[in-house]
C-alpha cells in the first residue's frame, strides 16, 4: 500500500538553530512529493514539492527539503529556525493510482515548537 | 484574491440533524477536493470533483454526499449527522496537472452533539 510516514509526533528546536522534520514515503513508480504547513486554525499552505530533477528543493519561507531516492525519504530542512515557523507540518505523496487528478496521502503531522 | 472560501468557520449540530458545508474558488480551478482532518490521522479525502457536474468517492465517503454545480463552488452534505463526523473539515482546489500542489481553504470547524 502506498504510505507517507512522519515518524516524530513533535520536534523541539532553539531559534537560529538548524531544523529537520522527516518524512519517508512508500509508492509504486516515481513520487511527487508535497510539504504542508498548517498554522493554528488556518488551512494547510504550500510549502515545497519536488517532481523531478535536483534532489534539493527550495520553497517558501526558506525552507527547502532533500528527497533521497534509495532511503525513500524528503526530509524539510531550514538552516536557521525562527519562533514563527512553530506549525503543524505534513508530508503528502501523489497516489500513483490516482489517474487524471491528484490524490494526495497525507502523513499524520509533526509538530514543530520553536523556541526562543 | 481570497483564494478558496469556507463557510461557515464553525458548527454545532445535534446528532441527525442536516447540513450543508459551503466552498468556492476564485482561481479557475478544475479539481476540488473535500478532507477531513482528525487528531493524529493527517486527512483523509472524503469526495472529489475533476470538473462541472462530476463528483466520485474518496477514502471516507459513507455518510457524505457532494455537489459540484459549476467550476467555483463544491458543496458537502451531511443528511443525518452522527458524533463520529466531528471533525474540521477542508476544501482544497488545484489546477489541472499531476504535479499541481493543492490549495487549502481554512476550514469548517463541525461538532456534533
Amino acid at each position: 500500500a502506498q504510505s507517507v510516514a512522519q515518524p516524530e509526533d513533535q520536534v523541539n528546536v532553539a531559534e537560529g538553530n538548524p531544523l529537520t522534520v522527516k518524512c519517508t514515503y512508500s509508492v509504486s513508480g516515481n513520487p511527487y512529493l508535497f510539504w504542508y504547513v498548517q498554522y493554528p486554525n488556518r488551512g494547510l499552505q504550500f510549502l515545497l514539492k519536488y517532481i523531478t530533477g535536483d534532489n534539493l528543493v527550495k520553497g517558501s519561507y526558506g525552507f527547502e527539503a532533500e528527497f533521497n531516492k534509495s532511503q525513500t525519504s524528503f526530509h524539510l530542512k531550514k538552516p536557521s529556525a525562527l519562533v514563527s515557523d512553530s506549525a503543524l507540518y505534513f508530508c503528502a505523496v501523489r497516489d500513483t493510482f490516482s489517474g487524471g487528478y491528484n490524490k494526495l496521502i497525507f502523513g499524520a503531522g509533526t509538530r514543530l515548537a520553536v523556541h526562543p | 484574491n481570497a483564494g478558496v472560501t469556507q463557510t461557515p468557520k464553525f458548527q454545532v449540530l445535534k446528532t441527525g440533524q442536516s447540513m450543508t458545508l459551503q466552498c468556492a474558488q476564485d482561481m479557475n480551478h478544475e479539481y476540488m477536493y473535500w478532507y477531513r482532518q482528525d487528531p493524529g490521522m493527517g486527512l483523509r479525502l472524503i469526495h472529489y470533483s475533476v470538473g462541472e457536474g462530476t463528483t466520485a468517492k474518496g477514502e471516507v465517503p459513507d455518510g457524505y454526499n457532494v455537489s459540484r454545480l459549476n467550476k467555483r463552488e463544491f458543496s458537502l452534505r451531511l443528511e443525518s449527522a452522527a458524533p463520529s463526523q466531528t471533525s474540521v473539515y477542508f476544501c482544497a482546489s488545484n489546477l489541472v496537472g499531476s504535479n499541481q500542489p493543492q490549495h487549502f481553504g481554512d476550514g469548517t470547524r463541525l461538532s456534533i452533539l
